[in-house]
């Protein structure tokens, strides 16, 4: 079965810092890997994923993701953190079944921002 | 595109009676949803994968019973609580996959929070 972990509970950075949440991952065969946020009273909104190819994968509010299978990990950077993206931040492997794409989640990243 | 909608946003019940809510895929037909379930400070937990046309499939531990879901049509699915006790209070979010684009992607809705008196 497949799982993830997100080490760190909590962040704190400074805006305008930079950012790295970390993720890593198990699983059999070859992930699907994906980035989601979370802000309060909102559902999650896809960040990036990563299926094959290229394993810096760029998504949506400037943030960028790397594979790296050697090391099982799939985190997420981003080079100048906002103040709008605190926010609860998870990271999903994804398993291919005949239902579609099951996830499973980790237990996320709550991010502050200092002004 | 990729709009997925919860109904209602937040309900508050008394224990012992039912509630439904409603996951639409706004803008493309959803093949498969899926339902969770999230507890304060924590990570989302799957309960059930439900296809269009057929019965869902449920988690280990997750009661079928209680949990009712229906997929009735390509973009609604239905979650009934029924009998919701005060342990069921939770935020409950759905998701949908279709379409040849979004196959592989979950899309998410808002979410709804039930709290059971």
């Amino acid at each position: 079965a497949q799982s993830v972990t997100q080490p760190d509970i909590h962040i704190t950075v400074s805006e305008g810092a930079s950012l790295e949440l970390r993720c890593n991952y198990s699983y059999g065969a070859t992930p699907y890997l994906f980035w989601y946020v979370q802000s309060p009273g909102q559902g999650l909104q896809l960040l990036l994923k990563y299926f094959s190819g290229d394993t810096l994968v760029q998504g949506i509010k400037g943030f960028e993701a790397e594979f790296k299978r050697s090391q099982s990990s799939f985190n997420l950077r981003k080079p100048s953190v906002h103040w709008s993206d605190a926010a609860e931040y998870f990271c999903a492997v994804g398993a291919i079944t005949g239902g579609g794409n099951k996830l499973t989640f980790g237990t996320g990243t709550q991010l502050k921002v200092e002004l | 595109g990729a709009v997925v909608s919860q109904h209602p946003s937040r309900v508050i019940c008394k224990s012992g009676t039912s509630v439904k809510i409603e996951c639409r895929s706004l803008d493309f037909q959803a093949t498969t949803m899926f339902w969770y379930r999230q507890f304060p400070k924590q990570s989302l937990m799957l309960m059930a994968t439900s296809n269009e046309g057929s019965k869902a499939t449920y988690e280990q531990g997750v009661e079928k019973d209680k949990f009712l879901i229906n997929h009735a049509s390509l973009t609604l699915s239905t979650l009934t609580v029924t009998s919701a006790h005060p342990e069921d209070s939770s935020f409950y979010i759905c998701s949908s996959i279709g379409g040849y684009e979004w196959a592989d992607t979950q899309y998410f809705g808002p979410g709804t929070r039930l709290t059971v008196l």
